[in-house]
């Protein structure tokens, strides 16, 4: 989806915060933003998703620009594990085909 | 924990054949979801599936594609007449709930089956 943007690669140093980027500017008021990784060679899996309050979990932080134009996935400590695509998925409920932005390809540098 | 699994993992055919692509979701889920990664690029939504009916396809799945629950545990994809461009890795996912609630639900993916079309 043209509107969702990431940038196309990250890099961090092992155990120093990650902050992923995304801008979903024609998010709507009640539309969901999940972000999912996928690592080397799997499926995606789910990290974390929110609507409009920063939220927290075991695997990551996200923040929700108060606009809601923009998120950032945060990671508190890069592992070398972390290494993987991230894909943030606005969920627009006027189109609802779950489309996923392009992905930030992050690389950890021990 | 629950797991979604998808067979084959690699399946190879002939330009013009048809394929079938099995996925196995999470037992007590009840949307089920295809998606599609040519290498390289992003993941692809294709369509969304529930209660034995497409809930939402993209432009992607044309008349060549079809889903079916065929019984209580598989999940399928079949392309009619399979060209070139097909060739790509394949997720199936579901989710114990749709994913556009008012509380979302997550989906579960499983590892893919990567469709090669010579």
């Amino acid at each position: 989806d043209a509107k969702t943007t990431q940038p196309n690669s990250m890099e961090s140093n092992e155990e120093e915060p990650v902050h992923l980027p995304c801008n979903h500017s024609t998010i709507s008021g009640t539309d969901y933003i999940h972000w999912y990784r996928q690592l080397p060679s799997q499926g995606p899996e789910y990290v974390i998703h929110g609507l409009t309050s920063n939220v927290n979990n075991r695997m990551a932080s996200l923040a929700i620009a108060e606009d809601r134009k923009s998120s950032t996935l945060i990671l508190h400590r890069a592992t070398l594990r972390d290494a993987a695509v991230y894909y943030c998925q606005p969920l627009n409920f006027g189109n609802e085909k779950l489309t996923f932005g392009t992905g930030t390809r992050l690389t950890i540098i021990p | 924990e629950p797991e979604v699994t998808q067979t084959p993992s690699h399946q190879v055919t002939q330009m013009g054949q048809e394929v079938i692509l099995r996925c196995v979701p999470i037992s007590n889920h009840l949307y089920f979801y295809w998606y599609r990664q040519i290498l390289g690029q992003k993941v692809e939504f294709l369509v969304s599936f529930y209660n034995n009916e497409i809930s939402e396809k993209s432009e992607i799945f044309d008349d060549q594609f079809s889903v079916e629950r065929p019984d209580g545990s598989n999940f399928t994809l079949k392309i009619r007449s399979t060209k070139l461009e097909d060739s790509a890795m394949y997720f199936c996912a579901s989710s114990p709930g749709w994913v556009f609630s008012q509380e979302p639900y997550e989906q579960y993916f499983g590892p893919g089956t990567r469709l090669t079309v010579t």
